[in-house]
């Protein structure tokens, strides 16, 4: 049980389109969904807390106008990565948790890169 | 505050070999901790949790101790295989926020 599923798991955009990445828990409810950005050898990076039916809450240093979140259901949350640049290519996992005591389950992750 | 130390790697090991990865933590309250483990290319997978002091996670051979007194939560595996090579990452989980370590790359050859 607890399964997220993430999608795409590889994209490939030009530089100033937009790309979408949802994130979906497929046998749990989720009112909170995380979006993590991993860098090469590098820890996760906490970008945003998505929360279902209000606004995310960004962490420090996280433009919110560049990486949109939306959470309009119980198990669907998307980041939508807008004009990209080279400098956003990154791995970006998604996670949630069936409930507060619970364990966090991750997507398999987005690698995204833009040319 | 809150923060997860993991000992740094890469580490290299001989199949069959004993493996030790550190991990210690500080914490206000009563944290639960984790192992997580990402496989190339992937996104993590809880490998195992503990969420009070003295006990033992375990899972697929790997085993880690909630130790209150040193603050540590070190993972151990007696024998491991070259299917156990990918990254492994210590957390905490305190209140509704995560905490993550730097994770440690682990290398296992044949």
């Amino acid at each position: 049980g607890a399964v997220v599923s993430q999608h795409p798991s590889r994209v490939i955009c030009k530089s100033g389109t937009s790309v979408k990445i949802e994130c979906r828990s497929l046998d749990f409810q989720a009112t909170t969904m995380f979006w993590y950005r991993q860098f090469p050898k590098q820890s996760l990076m906490l970008m945003a807390t998505s929360n279902e039916g209000s606004k995310a809450t960004y962490e420090q240093g996280v433009e919110k106008d560049k990486f949109l979140i939306n959470h309009a259901s119980l198990t669907l949350s998307t980041l939508t990565v807008t004009s990209a640049h080279p400098e956003d290519s990154s791995f970006y996992i998604c996670s949630a948790r069936p409930g507060e005591n619970s364990p966090l389950h991750f997507g398999n992750g987005t690698r995204l890169t833009v040319t | 505050g809150n923060s997860v130390t993991q000992m740094e790697g890469p580490v290299t090991l001989s199949e069959e070999a004993f493996l030790t990865i550190n991990c210690t933590y500080t914490a206000t309250g009563y944290p639960s901790l984790f192992w997580y483990v990402q496989y190339p290319g992937e996104g993590l997978q809880l490998l195992l949790k503990a969420t009070k002091a003295d006990d033992k996670g375990s899972n697929k051979g790997f085993e880690a101790t909630y130790r209150k007194e040193t603050t540590s939560f070190h993972l151990e595996k007696g024998s491991v295989q070259v299917s156990d090579s990918a990254v492994y990452f210590c957390a905490l989980r305190a209140g509704n926020q995560f905490y993550f370590g730097t994770g440690t790359s682990l290398t296992v050859i044949p």
